[in-house]
């Protein structure tokens, strides 16, 4: 089955910097890699998605990077604010018709310091 | 649309009793999923559904654990009996046609 790997699993940003955080994982079949943002006591919420036939993508402050060679994805976050303090989640599983099994990694908690 | 509707939010019962978790998907959406948030092992797959059939509960870990989805608009799970290594934070998730999964907010289920 897969296996993602998420890190850090903490880290610590001045507001106004930039946060990285990067995940690998196992199955070359995996071909969807959603990020999900957890506030304290809140249910998961997706922030962005890739699929694997795009290496990029961005949403405002937001974007992901897919490395589908080396099986890696990672989470940017620019001018970081004291609102993204939270826990970020990376998936990767399988898109299309019949697809349905995601894996998470362990999270990565986001503190930004005001 | 109010969302992934979970109740109780919180459930608080001694080893030994019964715990019954409900949820309301969006409606629409014809898959859901029931997950397992601890600290130690993250959020885990328990149970798969799609057009209220269950596909996959290869992640229901023992014979405690059980699932129903009745109609699409109500699923839920069951422990019985409760041990104090279930204790964690149970997320229901539904999907419509596509990837996306949206989260309820969860049920906190301490077992004493």
């Amino acid at each position: 089955g897969e296996n993602v790997e998420q890190h850090p699993s903490t880290l610590s940003v001045q507001e106004g910097d930039s946060a990285v955080i990067k995940c690998t994982y196992s199955d070359s079949a995996s071909n969807y890699f959603p990020w999900y943002k957890q506030e304290l006591g809140k249910r998961p919420q997706l922030i962005i998605d890739i699929r694997s036939n795009v290496g990029e993508k961005k949403d405002q402050r937001i974007a992901v990077t897919l490395n589908k060679t080396a099986k890696h994805f990672s989470l940017h976050i620019t001018e970081t604010q004291p609102e993204d303090s939270a826990v970020y989640f990376c998936a990767a599983g399988p898109s299309g018709a019949g697809s349905y099994q995601l894996t998470f990694g362990k999270g990565t908690k986001l503190s930004v310091i005001p | 649309d109010a969302g992934v509707i979970q109740s109780p939010r919180h459930e608080v019962t001694e080893m030994g009793q019964e715990v019954t978790l409900r949820c309301k998907p969006i409606s629409g959406h014809n898959s859901l999923f029931w997950y397992r948030q601890t600290m130690m092992r993250g959020l885990e797959l328990l149970i798969y559904f799609n057009n209220n059939v269950p596909i996959d509960d290869s992640g229901m870990p023992e014979d405690r654990f059980s699932a129903k989805m009745p109609n699409a608009s109500f699923s839920t799970l069951k422990i019985q009996p409760s041990e104090p290594r279930d204790s964690a934070v149970y997320f229901c998730a539904s999907r419509p046609q596509g990837d996306t999964q949206y989260f309820g907010p969860g049920t906190r289920l301490t077992v004493l």
